[in-house]
């Protein structure tokens, strides 16, 4: 199914750890997103792409890592787990700028 | 960079009445405005979107204004169900910045 799929759905992790979450997009986007979703507090940038090797920083980016080496993939990595990266993930993409995202469904993520 | 508020919180109606959620941003510059559902357990969904060469833009029961001058944007669901019972967001600033959101309840 077209969309965008990302694994894992959930994550316990212990504090120190790394780990990365997948992100897969087969719609032929160029932009894709990383959020983060805390309660109370929306959805925070916390890096995005505009295409296969070209990455920035949004709004909370320390402490992940990101690269696109390919137009579908677009993972996430957590360098050091802490706490305070408990929180639920969603990668989204688009066609461009100021188009619709389409959004995965998420990973949740427990750091303890 | 940009700055959106989103009002209120949280919205209670009953089945058959409007909802009106409100949003605002601060940069001159955003030129669209997306709003998306997002239901339990679930990423958020696209359901209406409106760029700034047009004040209004209407879809079945949902429509959303704006009003470029006052840096407000609207999103008005008509005729509500239980089924729109979630969690609403709007976004601006090319959808790197997004509210709060707006959890809203339809009573039967």
């Amino acid at each position: 199914n077209a969309g965008v799929t990302q694994t894992p759905k959930f994550q316990v992790l212990k504090t120190g750890q790394s780990m990365t979450l997948q992100c897969a997009q087969d719609m032929n986007h160029e932009y894709m997103s990383w959020y983060r979703q805390d309660p109370g507090m929306g959805l925070r940038l916390i890096h995005y792409s505009v295409g296969a090797g070209i990455t920035d920083q949004g709004e909370v980016p320390n402490g992940y890592n990101v690269s696109r080496s390919t137009t579908e993939d677009f993972p996430l990595r957590l360098l050091s787990a802490a706490p305070s990266q408990t929180s639920v993930y969603f990668c989204a993409s688009t066609f461009g700028r100021d188009y619709g995202y389409t959004f995965g469904s998420g990973t949740r993520l427990t750091v303890v | 960079g940009e700055n959106v508020e989103q009002h209120p919180s949280t919205l209670s109606v009953q089945e058959g009445d409007s909802a009106v959620i409100k949003c605002t941003y601060s940069d001159s510059a955003s030129n669209y405005f997306p709003w998306y559902k997002q239901e339990l357990g679930k990423g958020p969904q696209l359901i209406i979107d409106i760029r700034s060469n047009v004040g209004e833009k209407k879809d079945q029961r949902i429509a959303v204004t704006l009003n470029k001058t006052a840096k407000h944007f609207s999103l008005h669901i008509t005729e509500t169900q239980p089924e729109d019972s979630a969690v609403y967001f709007c976004a601006a600033g090319h959808q790197f910045y997004f509210g709060t959101g707006t959890s809203l309840t339809v009573i039967p």
